[in-house]
């Protein structure tokens, strides 16, 4: 069946370090794929996505592109914040699948120290 | 406009009571999705409703139930609650239920103590 691994964490970086958390998938047929972050005491917010091979998702510094080939969706930063502080889910859409139209990554969590 | 709203945000229960959820969706979104999140499994996905129907449903046992309003309001209920019912209930909606990137915009949960 369809699933999502990623990176376990916790991952802990400095203000302005690169970050990359990685994604790869099995699917069968062309999911569209996702990037959700949840902040502490929230729910899920749509980060960025992608829905075709070498597309490229990006929003608010974050970028993540769809490589087919490697069955992957990595989530990197070029410089981050405190303010990023997050657990962060891969995804990949399911429509009408038994683990519901969406299914998630463990989740990643990232503490950013100043 | 207004976004996934979920009342009530905190709860604590006794094992064997019963619960009820509620969920608002966006305005003009007729899909409503429900999952559960725990530390150990993650995010799972519990049932959908679209257009008052439960179109899918994950593998969750039958004292979990849900059910969707003409408006589009949804509630989820537990029977018989267990300490492992403990969680954050997500519920998030959507325009539809197909295409291909249609977008889920998630509540704030429900955090559910099982004591």
């Amino acid at each position: 069946g369809n699933s999502v691994t990623q990176m376990e964490g916790p991952v802990t970086l400095s203000e302005e370090a690169f970050l990359t958390i990685n994604c790869t998938y099995t699917a069968t047929g062309y999911p569209s794929l996702f990037w959700y972050v949840q902040y502490p005491g929230e729910g899920l917010q749509l980060l960025l996505k992608a829905t075709k091979a070498d597309d490229k998702g990006s929003n608010k510094g974050f970028e993540a592109t769809y490589r087919k080939e490697t069955t992957s969706f990595h989530l990197e930063k070029g410089s981050v914040q405190v303010s990023d502080s997050a657990v962060y889910f891969c995804a990949l859409s399911d429509y009408g699948g038994s683990q519901g139209n969406l299914i998630f990554g463990k989740g990643t969590k990232l503490s950013v120290k100043p | 406009k207004a976004g996934v709203t979920q009342t009530p945000r905190y709860l604590i229960k006794t094992r064997g009571q019963q619960v009820t959820l509620s969920c608002s969706p966006i305005s003009g979104h007729r899909s409503v999705s429900w999952y559960q999140q725990t530390p150990g499994q993650g995010l799972q996905f519990l049932f959908e409703y679209f257009s008052e129907t439960q179109r899918n449903k994950g593998n969750f046992p039958g004292r979990f139930s849900g059910r969707q309003f003409s408006n589009s309001r949804s509630e989820m209920n537990v029977s018989t609650l267990e300490l492992g019912d403990s969680a954050l209930y997500l519920c998030a909606s959507s325009l539809g239920t197909t295409g291909l990137s249609y977008e889920q915009y998630f509540g704030p949960g429900t955090r559910l103590t099982v004591t």
